[in-house]
C-alpha cells in the first residue's frame, strides 16, 4: 500500500516554461488537494477535488490547473512557470466516509525551483 | 473555522512530556481540533483529533478544556525524531458543508534535546 505518491521529487524550471506535477493515490479516497509550503510560511491550499470530475480552488489557485478524470489521479499543472511559484508542494488525500475526520494523508512533497 | 495561536517554539528534554498548547477561543460546537507534525523536509503527519473529550492514541494525547476554547497535545516520552513543527488545526466536520479544506498555520517548532 503506497498512500500517496508524488513526482517528481525535484524539478527546474525556467521561466515561461510549463510543467506538471503527478499526484496519486491507492486508498480510494474521494477528497484529494494540493497544497504548497513556502520558508517560514503554513500550506497554503491551492486547489481540490471532492471526486472525480469535481475540482475547485483554494486559496492560492493562479498560475494552476487540475483536473481529476480518474479517482486515483489529481495532477497539477503550471502553465508558465514563475519564480514565486518556487515552492516545495504537498498532495494530500482523505476519505469522506468517516463523519468527523479531516485525517489528510500527505505525499512526500515535490521541491520546484524556477529560474 | 475558528482561528488558532500556538507558540513559535518550545524545547523539550528528550525522555521527558512535551505538552504542546493551543489556543483556539472563538471555537464553535461543531469544529474538531486537530493536530498533524511535519517533520523536516517531509510531509505532514495526522497526529490525533477530538471535539470534546480527551483523545488518546498510540502516538499522544489530546487534553480539551471543558470550555474547548484551548487545547493540549502532549508527547508522553518526547524522543528526538519528534523534533518537528506541530500543526493545531481547528475544523468542522465535511459533512456540514464549507468544503473540505484545512487551514495549517504556522505551528509550534518542537526541539527535543538530549
Amino acid at each position: 500500500n503506497a498512500g500517496v505518491t508524488q513526482t517528481p521529487k525535484f524539478q527546474v524550471l525556467k521561466t515561461g516554461q510549463s510543467m506538471t506535477l503527478q499526484c496519486a493515490q491507492d486508498m480510494n479516497h474521494e477528497y484529494m488537494s494540493w497544497y504548497r509550503q513556502d520558508p517560514g510560511m503554513g500550506l497554503r491550499l491551492i486547489h481540490y477535488s471532492v471526486g472525480a470530475g469535481i475540482t475547485d480552488q483554494g486559496e492560492v489557485p493562479n498560475g494552476y490547473n487540475v483536473s481529476r478524470s480518474t479517482t486515483e489521479d489529481f495532477p497539477l499543472r503550471l502553465l508558465s512557470a514563475a519564480p514565486s511559484q518556487t515552492s516545495v508542494y504537498f498532495c494530500a488525500s482523505r476519505s469522506s466516509g468517516t463523519s468527523g475526520a479531516n485525517v489528510l494523508t500527505f505525499g512526500a512533497g515535490s521541491r520546484l525551483t524556477v529560474l | 473555522d475558528a482561528k488558532t495561536t500556538q507558540p513559535t517554539s518550545m524545547d523539550c528534554a528528550e525522555g521527558r512530556a512535551a505538552n504542546l498548547p493551543c489556543n483556539h477561543s472563538t471555537i464553535s460546537g461543531n469544529e474538531y481540533v486537530y493536530w498533524y507534525r511535519q517533520i523536516h523536509s517531509q510531509g505532514p503527519q495526522y497526529i490525533i483529533h477530538g471535539l470534546k473529550n480527551n483523545e488518546t492514541n498510540e502516538m499522544a494525547s489530546l487534553i480539551i478544556t471543558e470550555d474547548r476554547k484551548s487545547s493540549t497535545l502532549i508527547l508522553p516520552h518526547a524522543t528526538l525524531r519528534d523534533t518537528a513543527v506541530y500543526y493545531c488545526i481547528v475544523r468542522s466536520s465535511p459533512f456540514t458543508g464549507g468544503g473540505n479544506k484545512l487551514t495549517f498555520g504556522t505551528g509550534t517548532q518542537l526541539k527535543v534535546e538530549l
